[in-house]
């Protein structure tokens, strides 16, 4: 059960939109439909953005949307603030009621 | 609201047990799953485990099966993460979470646990 994989860093000026990729398997990203993703910001919690692939829960942006190709998951985050600056990690169901992380992206806005 | 609420930080020395808690309010809280997730000084998240409140049903990572043990206690509504034995390598912030789905929908602030001679 290795840790999904995503880009180190990303960053984008206000306005603009980034997208975030997690890169799994056949066995875990790609054999379902239950990727979720987190964002934190330094000395907090994590926070749920996006669940089940696409939905966004109540009290998260609509500004941020999730969408799957095969073996990899995306977050797509448009009209970039200055508060979206944060690590956001990927995370997938791998099987056996056990969830799978990415190593998670750090967002940089300029 | 839901709300999970962690113990305290604590600061341990390598050999010793520890158990830290994570009381759940606000929702029926044998109903849900519970998660642990790790979080290493500068590093990613680690899905570590996670308990059913109902029956105690309980999974784990391969990563950190017997290395640590989850429990919990439904009558006072809090789970439970615990060692036998700490090493340095366990220093790190460790987080509760409600699981529901197959996704952590409400997080706990997060116990600092360090192990250090």
């Amino acid at each position: 059960q290795s840790a999904l994989t995503q880009p180190a860093s990303v960053s984008g000026s206000p306005g603009q939109s980034i997208t975030i990729s997690c890169t799994g398997t056949s066995s875990d990203v790609g054999s379902n439909d239950l990727v979720s993703w987190y964002q934190q910001h330094p000395g907090k919690a994590p926070k749920l953005m996006i669940y089940e692939g696409s939905k966004r829960p109540s009290g998260a942006s609509n500004r941020f949307s999730g969408s799957k190709s095969g073996n990899t998951a995306s977050l797509t985050i448009s009209g970039l603030q200055a508060e979206d600056e944060a690590d956001y990690y990927c995370c997938s169901y791998a099987g056996s009621s056990t969830l799978v992380f990415g190593g998670g992206t750090k967002l940089t806005v300029l | 609201e839901v709300q999970l609420v962690q113990s305290g930080a604590e600061v341990k020395k390598p050999g010793e047990s520890l158990k830290i808690s994570c009381k759940g309010s606000g929702y029926s809280f044998t109903n849900y799953w519970i998660g642990w997730v790790r979080q290493m000084p500068g590093k990613g998240l680690e899905w570590m485990g996670i308990i059913y409140p109902g029956d105690s049903d309980t999974r784990y990572s391969p990563s950190f099966q017997g290395r640590v043990t989850i429990s919990v206690d439904k009558s006072i509504n809090t789970a439970y993460l615990q060692w036998s034995s700490l090493k340095a390598s366990d220093t790190a912030m460790y987080y509760c979470a409600r699981e529901y789905g197959n996704y952590l929908d409400y997080w706990g602030q997060g116990t600092l646990v360090t192990v250090s001679s």
